[in-house]
């Protein structure tokens, strides 16, 4: 049972350039999350996917889009990175059902665009 | 919007000191609340949480105790360990729905020997 896992672990990018984040989850979760994390703000949300074949804006979406391609993983797309983008990006999923969900986060894909 | 704040850091201890990290929110209707670390070059990890007015979320011997009076949620343990060295986030669900977390900023906790 591997949890929550991410790919890359580090990323740099060029001002323009796009790439992908992957994230997978083996708990069986409804609901996927993707953060960054950013001196001084804590985390903030990106987008979410409260069920497969749903996405929803977060607090942060401008300058991204995400995917949510099965019930297990759910990707960020940086169409055309920014040097604002620089931070450290967090996966998450929740168990089915209320409010009280415990979210269960992955290592995270450390990036800098230059 | 809801919001949530926590007392800014670094904290630096010795061990076997006593740590209270503050937190406190603001929140339509009537959010859960979580305390979780990172542990260097990881992810965030639940340490606690508390669902009502009262409850008493503990583990690690970490404790905290949800105070809707004082919308409050602070973080304490009676006796720190250099392990205990880590980034603490305080969290609300926020009234948006689908689990959606609100994070503070963070505080940073250094225990020495």
């Amino acid at each position: 049972n591997a949890g929550v896992t991410q790919t890359p672990k580090f990323q740099v990018l060029k001002t323009g350039q796009s790439m992908t984040l992957q994230c997978a989850q083996d708990m069986n979760h409804n609901s996927m999350y993707w953060y960054r994390q950013d001196p001084g703000m804590g985390l903030r949300l990106i987008y979410y996917s409260a069920s497969e074949g749903t996405t929803d804006k977060g607090e942060v979406p401008n300058g991204y889009n995400v995917s949510r391609l099965n019930k297990r993983e759910f990707s960020l797309r940086l169409e055309s990175a920014a040097p604002s983008q620089t931070s450290v990006y967090f996966c998450a999923s929740s168990t089915p059902g209320t409010n009280t969900d415990t979210q269960y986060f992955g290592p995270g894909t450390r990036l800098t665009v230059l | 919007g809801d919001s949530v704040t926590q007392m800014e850091g670094p904290v630096t201890l010795s061990e076997e000191a006593f740590l209270t990290i503050n937190c406190t929110y603001t929140a339509t209707g009537y959010p859960s609340l979580f305390w979780y670390v990172q542990y260097p070059g990881e992810g965030l990890q639940l340490l606690l949480k508390a669902t009502k007015a009262d409850d008493k979320g503990s583990n690690k011997g970490f404790e905290a105790t949800y105070r809707k009076e004082t919308t409050s949620f602070h973080l304490e343990k009676g006796s720190v360990q250099v392990s205990d060295s880590a980034v603490y986030f305080c969290a609300l669900t926020s009234s948006g729905g689908y689990n959606k977390l609100i994070f503070g900023a963070g505080t940073r906790l250094a225990v020495h020997p």
